[in-house]
């Protein structure tokens, strides 16, 4: 079990550019969440898949940020027209079925938008 | 609206104290909460989870208490150690809130030696 891991671990990109985050899950957990995390406050929800379906989505993720998981392992996120609001820690999770399973985090990409 | 408080300050503590984190909700009839510890750069580690219908839960060093009629949970570390020190974070779940997990803003708590 090499943990769940995210690539690319620090991103520094301009204003308007996309970003594509990549996120490898624990091999058999069927659930991939999304979080986005900035300086002293706690992770906020952004999007979740069971296997490959995405399953809920937060009403505060902009139409600038798409999510796929498309075999139901790995999963992308990907943020058009960057915003410098969008610098922050984006941090994935998986975790195995079932009710209230505890959710095993990743090292998160740290994005900079200059 | 929903509000999960937890001291924004840090708390710091002697080296074999007891260290304890409070964290505070409103607006919310949580199912089950969990706690979480995170090292700065790192993403965050569960550590352990409690439900409604259990007013303690321990596992080594670490217990929580969810007292549903405060609102409030508890969480203590016995015999605490420098490297106990980090950021920890909870997040009560409501039984139809899915699987999204909200978080708190976190404790950071330092153990001076």
């Amino acid at each position: 079990d090499t943990g769940v891991s995210q690539d690319p671990r620090h991103k520094i990109t301009k204003r308007g550019q996309n970003v594509t985050f990549r996120c490898d899950p624990i091999s058999e957990h069927n659930r991939l969440y999304w979080y986005r995390q900035t300086l002293g406050q706690g992770p906020e929800f952004l999007t979740y898949f069971q296997n490959e379906a995405q399953l809920e989505k937060s009403r505060l993720l902009s139409d600038r940020f798409s999510a796929e998981r498309p075999k139901g392992s790995f999963s992308t996120l990907e943020i058009q027209r960057t915003e410098q609001g969008d610098s922050a820690m984006y941090l994935c999770a998986s975790s195995p079925s079932g009710q209230w399973r505890e959710q095993y985090f990743g090292p998160g990409t740290r994005l900079t938008v200059t | 609206s929903q509000k999960i408080e937890q001291n924004s300050e840090a708390l710091n503590i002697q080296e074999g104290k007891t260290a304890t984190l409070t964290c505070n909700y409103t607006n919310y009839s949580p199912a089950y909460l969990q706690w979480y510890r995170q090292d700065p750069g790192r993403g965050p580690v569960f550590l352990l989870l409690i439900r409604e219908n259990e007013k303690e839960k321990r596992k080594e060093r670490l217990k929580v208490t969810f007292d549903t009629t405060l609102k409030q949970s508890l969480f203590h570390i016995t015999a605490s150690q420098p490297a106990d020190s980090a950021t920890y974070l909870c997040a009560p779940l409501g039984a139809n809130a899915g699987n999204m997990l909200t978080f708190g803003g976190g404790t950071r708590l330092m153990v001076k030696p």
